[in-house]
């Protein structure tokens, strides 16, 4: 079946450095492909998405492109703040969501 | 523009007692889905209302997990003789289309309701 896989957590790095969480998909068909974000007290979050391959999704300093020859949709920033911290899920859809596990990222000052 | 709303938001119940969790969407829109969040784990697919009908369920993990949405707004979410098992944090998810071919959709999440079975 689909399948999403990420690097598990925690990311733990300083402000100002460059943030890579890698996501791989398993799936059949064409999905699309989602990063969502869980900030502490706070509900999931849409932050980037990418429908197609080639695609490359971006919000608030975050990109991931759908590369389909490696079925992969890496999330990057390159200079992380402190307000970054929180869990980051990546997803995919064909008929229904399917997320990875999480990645906890937590940015020092 | 309320967002999407549950309640209680956190839960706990004895063991074998039922609970009910209720989910109001996102005024006007036709989809709505339930996940289940364990500790540290990505949510899970329960179940997908288009409108008033469930047009998916293959993730409900027994028969003692039961959801309506009667008229197609609010939806409950009932669990029956709650089990260690259950404690979880479920997610209820609004959009505004409804999928079957659509795949570029955006579900927006409600802050989920923790239940502890204990």
């Amino acid at each position: 079946g689909d399948s999403v896989t990420q690097m598990e957590g925690p990311v733990t790095l300083s402000e100002e450095a460059f943030l890579t969480i890698n996501c791989t998909y398993t799936a059949t068909g064409y999905p699309s492909l989602f990063w969502y974000v869980q900030y502490p007290g706070e509900g999931l979050q849409l932050l980037l998405k990418a429908t197609k391959a080639d695609d490359k999704g971006s919000n608030k300093g975050f990109e991931a492109t759908y590369r389909k020859e490696t079925t992969s949709f890496h999330l990057e920033k390159g200079s992380v703040q402190v307000s970054d911290s929180a869990v980051y899920f990546c997803a995919l859809i064909t008929d229904k969501l399917i997320f990875g596990t999480g990645t906890r990222l937590q940015v020092f000052p | 523009g309320a967002g999407v709303s549950q309640s209680p938001r956190y839960k706990v119940a004895k063991r074998g007692q039922d609970v009910a969790l209720r989910c109001d969407p996102i005024s006007g829109h036709v989809s709505l889905f339930w996940y289940q969040q364990a500790l540290g784990q990505g949510p899970e697919f329960l179940t997908y209302f288009q409108n008033e009908a469930q047009l998916d369920k293959s993730g409900l993990p027994s028969d003692r997990f039961f959801a309506e949405r009667p008229e197609g707004s609010v939806s409950t979410l009932k669990i029956q003789r709650t089990q260690q098992e259950d404690s979880a944090v479920y997610l209820c998810a609004s959009s505004l289309v409804g999928t079957g071919g659509s795949n570029s959709y955006e579900q927006y999440f409600g802050p989920g309701t923790r239940l502890t079975v204990t």
